[in-house]
């Protein structure tokens, strides 16, 4: 159990587009859903704390605008990078706590976004 | 503010070799401690936890305790195999319900035949 998915794995887009990337909870409700960025060789940077039904927090430096997340049911939430630039391909990574577990954090397999 | 401090990678080992990553943190209060791995073409997956000073989280024959007094949390294998070779992150947590993860920089370790 715990599983969580993330779709798509990869994407490639153009710059100055969006792109959405979606986060689920496969067999569980998760009130809480995080994003985090991974660069090269560096650790996992949260983004954003996401809860089902409100408005995200995002971290500092985190332009808001930039980065919508929207968590709009207990199983899924979602990542749209806006506007997309190249300094914005990354790794992007979700977790999920759940709703019963609210200690307990699984993660997604992440996707990876290269914008050209 | 809260931070975790893990050691520079590549950590190159052959089989049977004794490992240690070493973790230190920061935190205001006591956060739970956790060592994370990911596999190659894999997401995060956790590997062990301690919630409290002088807790000892253990799995896979992997094992890390909680020192309060030296703020660290460093991980320990006795015997390391091919299959361990994967890239391995030091977390902190606060003890509330819905805080995220602080993660260290993670450490790839390569463990050859």
């Amino acid at each position: 159990g715990a599983v969580v998915s993330q779709h798509p794995s990869r994407v490639i887009c153009k710059s100055g587009t969006s792109v959405k990337i979606e986060c689920r909870s496969l067999d569980f409700q998760a009130t809480t859903m995080f994003w985090y960025r991974q660069f090269p060789k560096k650790s996992l940077m949260l983004m954003a704390t996401s809860n089902e039904g409100s408005k995200a927090t995002y971290e500092q430096g985190v332009e808001k605008d930039k980065f919508l997340i929207n968590h709009a049911s207990l199983t899924l939430s979602t990542l749209t990078v806006t506007s997309a630039h190249p300094e914005d391909s990354s790794f992007y990574i979700c977790s999920a706590s759940p709703a019963d577990r609210p200690y307990e954090q699984y993660f997604g397999p992440g996707t990876r976004l290269t914008v050209t | 503010g809260n931070s975790v401090t893990q050691m520079e990678g590549p950590v190159t080992l052959s089989e049977e070799a004794f490992l240690t990553i070493n973790c230190t943190y920061t935190a205001t209060g006591y956060p739970s401690l956790f060592w994370y791995v990911q596999y190659p073409g894999e997401g995060l997956q956790l590997l062990l936890k301690a919630t409290k000073a002088d807790d000892k989280g253990s799995n896979k024959g992997f094992e890390a305790t909680y020192r309060k007094e030296t703020t660290s949390f460093h991980l320990e294998k006795g015997s390391v195999q091919v299959s361990d070779s994967a890239v391995y992150f030091c977390a902190q947590r606060g003890n509330q319900a819905g805080t995220a993860l602080i993660f260290g920089k993670g450490t790839t370790l390569s463990v050859s035949s």
